[in-house]
């Protein structure tokens, strides 16, 4: 079946400007999780979707990020006025609820700051 | 809190020669562990995990791991390496606690394994 993907798979953007990144995940996966792969942070854990509970946000590291997941599927990660440092790859997971801990990786999209 | 620490950012090794990429982790709770792997611009794939049982993994290319919790260790071993398993590995861990299934993955910082002829 189809995997999870993310629109667009680059994205440059100018200092300040806002960007909307989006995850499509692999259908019935109840949750989906962003992280963020960057040189000098490694991997790191964004913001969690799970069904109706209300998201969990702590990994997010300043107010000008924020995400959305509507109708239990598609989400959005919207970055406000960004800058140099969000310059990142940006990965989307999704899983099934359970005692598998499994979560499948979207390709991430290339995000540049200029 | 957990961290996850990967000793060598690279290792450079001969095809068909054996490899060891290192991985030590620091908790306060047990984990379930995990190593994925990140081929050249595609996205992170699951290679192998432990979550109970044996504490010898094995994935169905070849590469093995070991559980050794008075170590606090998760290595990743594989007695031969061919050209295609360059790639980015990462070690990973949730932490066992109770929490509706949430699983947020704490990454290492990876190590690039380069595989040359």
């Amino acid at each position: 079946g189809a995997g999870v993907s993310q629109s667009p798979s680059n994205k440059v953007t100018e200092k300040g400007k806002d960007v909307e990144l989006r995850c499509d995940p692999i259908s019935g996966h109840t949750a989906l999780y962003w992280y963020r792969q960057s040189l000098g942070q490694g991997l790191e854990f964004l913001i969690y979707f799970q069904g109706n509970s209300a998201p969990d946000k702590s990994g997010l590291p300043s107010d000008r990020f924020s995400a959305e997941r509507t109708g239990g599927s598609v989400s959005t990660l919207t970055i406000q006025r960004t800058q140099q440092e969000d310059s990142a790859v940006y990965l989307c997971a999704s899983s099934l609820l359970g005692l598998s801990y499994e979560q499948y990786f979207g390709p991430g999209t290339r995000l540049t700051v200029t | 809190a957990q961290s996850v620490t990967q000793l060598d950012s690279q290792v450079p090794v001969f095809e068909e020669a054996p490899v060891e990429l290192r991985c030590n982790y620091s908790s306060s709770v047990s984990v379930y562990l995990f190593w994925y792997v990140q081929y050249p611009n595609q996205g992170l794939q699951l290679l192998l995990k432990y979550l109970s049982g044996s504490t010898l993994v094995e994935s169905i290319n070849g590469f093995e791991a070991e559980f050794n919790k008075s170590q606090t260790s998760f290595h990743l071993r594989k007695p031969s390496v061919h050209i295609s398993d360059t790639a980015e590995y990462f070690c990973a861990v949730i932490p066992r606690v109770f929490s509706g299934g949430y699983n947020k993955l704490i990454f290492g910082a990876g190590t690039r394994l380069a595989v040359h002829p």
